[in-house]
């Protein structure tokens, strides 16, 4: 059955580093997102992609991250330049259309120092 | 912003039988997901239910939701071992954007 998959599981960065957090969605989908869940919390929307563009971001998904499709299967979550509090679990996702099922990647468990 | 929101239980059961649990909104929607979380690993697709919709089935799960309650309701019929994680509704919002919110989830320990 088609997943989605995550690279790497873990990445530990030291504050103020870039990252990039990696996805290959299941193929066929058109739809993308990423989201995070710091520990205890609810998991939390920040952006989703269509089309190869941006259509909706939060207000946690700031200036200092980015997303971006680089070819016909990746998908990918950058972080400038990382701070302590966005040290979390990033899901990323997947959609076959707009309202469908939103189906996760396992996570990148990112630990910021 | 609308948010998912289980009722705030931890639930312990014993191997074979069932499980409920609830989920309440604030706003209209188009969609309500639920998903199944293992300790500290990735979030499992359950079942989607869509705002025309009053029951939904698969396998061993059972969703319902009333939209004039503005709530829904999952049930794990004849619980095992393996169906101990945790448990999240997710809403998508009628009218625009495609951004599930999360409720807290609930805690299921199903004992053997």
């Amino acid at each position: 059955e088609p997943e989605v998959t995550q690279t790497p599981s873990h990445q530990v960065t030291q504050m103020g580093q870039e990252v990039i957090l990696r996805c290959v969605p299941i193929s066929n989908h058109l739809y993308f997102y990423w989201y995070r869940q710091i520990l205890g919390q609810k998991v939390e929307f920040l952006v989703s992609f269509y089309n190869n563009e941006i259509s909706e971001k939060s207000e946690i998904f700031d200036d200092q991250f980015s997303v971006e499709r680089p070819d016909g299967s990746n998908f990918t979550l950058k972080i400038r330049s990382t701070k302590l509090e966005d040290s979390a679990m990033y899901f990323c996702a997947s959609s076959w259309k707009r309202d469908y099922e939103q189906y996760f990647g396992p996570g990148t468990r990112l630990t910021v120092t | 912003s609308q948010q998912g929101e289980e009722d705030p239980q931890a639930l312990s059961i014993q191997e074979g039988e069932n499980a409920t649990m609830n989920c309440s909104y604030k706003t209209s929607i188009n969609n309500l997901q639920w998903y199944r979380q293992n300790s500290g690993r990735g979030l499992v697709h359950l079942i989607l239910i869509r705002s025309n919709e009053r029951e939904k089935h698969s396998g061993r799960l059972r969703v319902t939701l009333d939209t004039s309650k503005k709530s829904s309701s999952l049930l794990i019929t004849a619980s095992r071992a393996a169906d101990t994680a945790s448990y999240f509704c997710a809403t998508v919002p009628q009218g625009g954007n495609n951004r599930l919110a999360f409720g807290k989830g609930n805690q299921v320990v199903v004992i053997p």
